[in-house]
């Protein structure tokens, strides 16, 4: 159980493209998501969480207008990239969260997807 | 947020037991502790959490001792597949953001 998928895996893209890219619990339903970013050798780091229903909730530092998250429904959140640049070139990775007692509710990641912008 | 610190990386050989031990001094009342296991170009997997005391599943023990100061991850016969980037995080039960440090680097040699 607690499975996540995201699509694509991989993307490249030329510079001023925008893309999308999806997150999906595949067996419950998470009424929270984040996304991640992790750039290589490094760890990951946390832009936005993203409640069903809401707006999401950016990290400092992060482009709101840049990094479009939209979690329309209980097992589907998306991260638009807005006119990526080559520095937006990254692994992004998102996460649900799934509720269980004693408020020890635990984060399950997808595979991450694989961005280049040329 | 509670900060981690653990090793930057251990070695270890096949069949061995391996412990990584994660220190979180400022670890509050409700918080709780998570780890996970990454490898190159994938998401994190989720070992084992808890908040107190012993916790064991089919891959992973986690010692907590009770001043919850400190945390220790087991992981018993190794293999060459355990070799993996191990992170030891805290957990706030107000929001569950995960804050990543550096995690600890576990190779495995035959």
């Amino acid at each position: 159980g607690a499975v996540v998928s995201q699509h694509p895996s991989r993307v490249i893209c030329k510079s001023g493209t925008s893309v999308k890219i999806e997150c999906r619990s595949l067996d419950f339903q998470a009424t929270t998501m984040f996304w991640y970013r992790q750039f290589p050798k490094q760890s990951l780091m946390l832009m936005a969480t993203s409640n069903e229903g809401s707006k999401a909730t950016y990290e400092q530092g992060v482009e709101k207008d840049k990094f479009l998250i939209n979690h329309a429904s209980l097992t589907l959140s998306t991260l638009t990239v807005a006119s990526a640049h080559p520095e937006d070139s990254s692994f992004y990775i998102c996460s649900a969260r799934v509720v269980q007692e004693g408020n020890t509710d635990t984060q399950y990641f997808g595979p991450g997807t694989r961005l280049t912008v040329l | 947020l509670a900060k981690t610190t653990q090793p930057i990386s251990m070695d270890s050989y096949e069949g061995q037991e391996v412990n990584i031990t994660c220190s979180h001094n400022n670890i509050a009342t409700n918080d709780y502790i998570t780890w996970y296991q990454q490898f190159p170009s994938q998401g994190p997997r989720f070992i084992i959490q808890g908040y107190k005391t012993k916790v064991t599943n089919e891959v992973a023990s986690l010692f907590i001792p009770a001043d919850r100061k400190s945390s220790t991850l087991s992981l018993p016969r190794v293999s060459l597949s355990d070799t993996a980037v191990y992170y030891c995080l805290v957990v706030r039960s107000n929001d569950y953001k995960l804050s990543f440090g550096a995690g600890t680097t576990v190779t495995v040699r035959a």
